[in-house]
């Protein structure tokens, strides 16, 4: 079946730190890759997404980019800040044309601190 | 705000109780989708409806729960004789359509005591 493993939180950072959040996939065919993420209090929201193999994805300093041979998709970003501490999600779509049905990770709890 | 809403919020029910959550997807956005999420998990997918028409259902979605769309507008969400076992946040998402991005309510937090 399709499932996806994101690295073990909660990643706790200081502002304007590197980060990478690990994402790696099981999937048949040719999957979507999402990355969402959930702010305190709120609903999930799309990211980035990548829909082909070498595709890199971007929005707000963060990118990932769909590794095919190593079935990855890492989130990074240069320089965090403290309103990027969220919640973050490695999401999957194996294939059709529902981007709304995912296969998620378990998420990954990030703090920054000033 | 034109964004998913969901009601209630939270629920609180005795164990065998029956529960409907509600969800009121983007306008004019004609697929929707339900989703259960437990403590330290991702969500994981229960059905999703295009128009009025239940396209999918997930093998998690046991008989006791039932979801309905019936104008192909709201969504309805029911779980019978609920167990402690369906203590969850219930999340709903919509999109327009193919290949679209779909947007999240903030949950439904049902616990069961």
């Amino acid at each position: 079946g399709n499932s996806v493993t994101q690295m073990e939180g909660p990643v706790t950072l200081s502002e304007e730190a590197f980060l990478t959040i690990n994402c790696t996939y099981t999937a048949t065919g040719y999957p979507s890759l999402f990355w969402y993420v959930q702010y305190p209090g709120e609903g999930l929201q799309l990211l980035l997404k990548a829909t082909k193999a070498d595709d890199k994805g971007s929005n707000k300093g963060f990118e990932a980019t769909y590794r095919k041979e190593t079935t990855s998709f890492h989130l990074e970003k240069g320089s965090v800040q403290v309103s990027d501490s969220a919640v973050y999600f490695c999401a999957l779509n194996a294939g059709g044309t529902s981007y709304g049905k995912l296969t998620f990770g378990q998420g990954t709890i990030l703090t920054v601190h000033p | 705000d034109t964004g998913v809403s969901q009601d209630p919020r939270h629920k609180i029910t005795k164990r065998g109780q029956n529960v409907t959550f509600r969800c009121d997807p983007i306008s004019e956005h004609n697929r929707l989708y339900w989703y259960r999420q437990t403590l330290g998990q991702g969500p994981e997918f229960l059905t999703y409806f295009q128009n009025e028409a239940q396209l999918e259902k997930s093998r998690l979605l046991s008989d006791r729960f039932s979801a309905e769309r019936p104008k192909g507008s709201f969504s309805t969400l029911e779980i019978q004789r609920t167990e402690q076992g369906d203590s969850a946040m219930y999340l709903c998402a919509s999109s327009l359509g193919e290949n679209t991005e779909a947007f999240f309510g903030q949950g439904t937090r049902l616990t069961v005591v």
